[in-house]
This record gives structure tokens, C-alpha cells and sequence, in this order.
């Protein structure tokens, strides 16, 4: 069974901070990562996608993606209290038609 | 406005009933997807379509239905067999599979509660 684990949180950081989300995964085969947003009672939105070792950023968010540890990140530079909501990580296998969701962390950031 | 609607918002039904969830994409999507979430919980696959009049079983197929007759919409019955259906239900699409990457859009999803 493919899984992808995420520590489910409560993550709580102090506005201004870094918060640091952590997931990993079981397929060594896997090729492309996603984090999602999602909002209490509302639909996940896609807001990072990684697919090659390294790190990628975009404004206050950077992924960094280690496959030979089978781990992927997610950083949020200066936390805002808009920023608290449960982050789903996605993995996509060899073949990558279907997505694995972990449970998602979930991330207060207090004002 | 490109994107995915989902209708109704919220679901009502007895149990023994059938209902239809109703998505609907403009955003020109080969691949479409139907997920289940429950409190607290990640996003289970119930199906999938790669495209037009072809769809395939997820992992919690059994007690629902789908299909796929035209590009943009992929509707999903949830039958009286489905034991436990009360969760969010969420549709998604994506590029599509000669794409390289596999990335979701998610629509505003459907609450549903039978009792």
C-alpha cells in the first residue's frame, strides 16, 4: 500500500515565524509532489508543486524535495494568521496517474 | 471565469435514497476525479475518468457510480449501497495524462448528509 505520512498537527507558530510542514512517502518511485491548502470547511487549493531534488519557492512559500529520503517539505516564511489551515502533502507515483493524500497537518499561526 | 462547479453545496437525503452529485469543468481537462473526505481525515479516490466515456474504480468505488459522457462533466451517484455516506464529497480535474505533471484542481465541493 502507498502511503504518504504527515505529522497531523496541531503545528502552532507565533505570526512573523517559520513554519516548517513535513511529509514522506513509501513509493521510491514517486515523480511528482504537491502541498495543498485547505480551509476549515472549504476545498484543498494547490499551492506548491515540486518535482526534481531540490528547492523551490514562491513568495513566502519554498518546497524542498529530498528523494532519496523520500521526504518533502514545506516552508512558510513570516506567518500570517491567514496562513492557518490544514496542509495536505500529495504524492504521484511512476506512472503518476493517481494521487496519494496524506491526512494533512494542521497549522495555527497565533497573531 | 475557468474552474470547477460543484452543485449543491449542501445534501440532504434519506438513507435508502440514491443522489447525484453534479460536477461540471471549463477548464478543458482530459482527467477528472471524484474524492471523499471524512473529519479529520485525508482524500480518499472513489473514481476517476482519463477521458471521455472511460473511468476507472479509486480505492472506495463500491456503493457509488459515475460517468463520463462529456468532457466537461462527471457526475456521481451515490447509491443506496454505499454503507456510510455521509462525508465531503470533492471533485477534481487535471491536465490530463500526456501531461507531465498531474496537478488538481479542486472544485467548492458537495456536503452530503443522509439520514
Amino acid at each position: 500500500q502507498k502511503e504518504v505520512e504527515q505529522n497531523s498537527g496541531p503545528l502552532s507558530v507565533p505570526e512573523g515565524a517559520i513554519a516548517s510542514l513535513n511529509c514522506t512517502y513509501s513509493d521510491r518511485g514517486s515523480q511528482s509532489f504537491f502541498w495543498y491548502r485547505q480551509y476549515s470547511g472549504k476545498s484543498p487549493e494547490l499551492i506548491m508543486s515540486i518535482y526534481s531534488n531540490g528547492d523551490k519557492e514562491d513568495g513566502r512559500f519554498t518546497a524542498q524535495l529530498n528523494k532519496a529520503s523520500q521526504y518533502v517539505s514545506l516552508l512558510i516564511r513570516d506567518s500570517q494568521p491567514s496562513d492557518s489551515a490544514t496542509y495536505l502533502c500529495a504524492v504521484n507515483g511512476a506512472g503518476g496517474f493517481k494521487t496519494i493524500f496524506g491526512a494533512g497537518t494542521r497549522l495555527f499561526v497565533k497573531a | 471565469d475557468g474552474g470547477i462547479t460543484q452543485s449543491p453545496k449542501y445534501l440532504f437525503r434519506k438513507e435508502g435514497q440514491n443522489v447525484t452529485l453534479s460536477c461540471e469543468q471549463n477548464l478543458n481537462h482530459d482527467a477528472m476525479y471524484w474524492y471523499r473526505q471524512d473529519p479529520g481525515q485525508g482524500l480518499r479516490l472513489i473514481y476517476y475518468s482519463q477521458i471521455v466515456n472511460d473511468f476507472q474504480k479509486g480505492d472506495i468505488a463500491e456503493g457509488y457510480s459515475v460517468s463520463r459522457e462529456k468532457k466537461e462533466s462527471f457526475p456521481l451517484t451515490v447509491t443506496s449501497a454505499q454503507k456510510n455516506p455521509t462525508a465531503f464529497y470533492l471533485c477534481a480535474s487535471s491536465i490530463g495524462i500526456d501531461s507531465t505533471t498531474y496537478e488538481q484542481y479542486f472544485g467548492p465541493g458537495t456536503r452530503l448528509t443522509v439520514t
